[in-house]
């Protein structure tokens, strides 16, 4: 039972245009959100979060934005760089987990075309 | 090196054998995580030690998964008498505690024939 989704597998982006990247979840329990970004042979990197008492986050070319109603977040990068070509996981956990047991979705590699 | 290692990088074994995955998480962090890939799938949770405490194995998938943590630092996962489905990406992340950001080694890839 994949209680994070990522739909998409794959995405290719222009460089320069923006990246918007999606994540569903279908545990109303998740308050606290994660995307690390995973570059071939090496582990995940933390990216950005956001806590559900919160719609967005920014942090310079990324934004995180949390639908709770739709039980849905995306991560915006803009504007896309080659750098930034890799596989983007979303993560969620419930209270009490606090950070430590993170539920991730499936990935989404992202190309940036030059 | 400042980040967390693991060993080894690849695993290739027979079904039925044992095999141990090596973590050395980053000095001084108090929190250290297995999590396993599979074709396909997201990141599974599989245990959680910090500091002293008794380890959170609530992932583990079944008893022939285990794990220790000596001294407080290195860890090793042990999977007993492994089988095809054991394969997947066994990644191993430390932090400075509860709550913190969770710095992910590079992974050991695991192949059971």
């Amino acid at each position: 039972d994949q209680q994070v989704k990522q739909n998409s597998p794959s995405l290719s982006v222009q460089e320069g245009r923006i990246s918007i990247l999606n994540c569903d979840y279908t545990n109303s329990m998740f308050d606290y959100f994660l995307w690390y970004k995973k570059y071939p042979a090496e582990g995940p990197t933390f990216l950005i979060s956001i806590s559900s008492i919160k719609d967005k986050n920014e942090d310079g070319r990324f934004t995180v934005f949390l639908n709770k109603s739709a039980k849905h977040l995306s991560l915006h990068i803009v504007p896309s760089q080659p750098g930034d070509s890799a596989v983007y996981f979303c993560a969620a956990s419930r209270p009490g987990d606090g950070n430590e047991k993170l539920t991730f979705g499936t990935g989404t590699r992202l190309t940036i075309i030059p | 090196g400042a980040g967390v290692s693991q060993s080894p990088s690849n695993k290739v074994t027979e079904k039925g054998k044992d095999v141990e995955l090596r973590c050395d998480p980053i000095s001084g962090h108090t929190a250290l995580y297995w999590y396993r890939q599979s074709l396909g799938q997201g990141l599974e949770f599989l245990i959680y030690f910090q500091g002293n405490s008794a380890p959170d194995k609530s992932g583990l998938p079944s008893d022939r998964f285990s794990a220790e943590r000596t001294g407080g630092s290195v860890s090793t996962l042990t999977i007993q008498r492994t089988q095809q489905e054991d394969s997947a990406v066994y990644l191993c992340a430390s932090s400075r505690g509860d709550q913190e950001t969770q710095y992910f080694g590079p992974g050991t890839r695991l192949l059971v024939l």
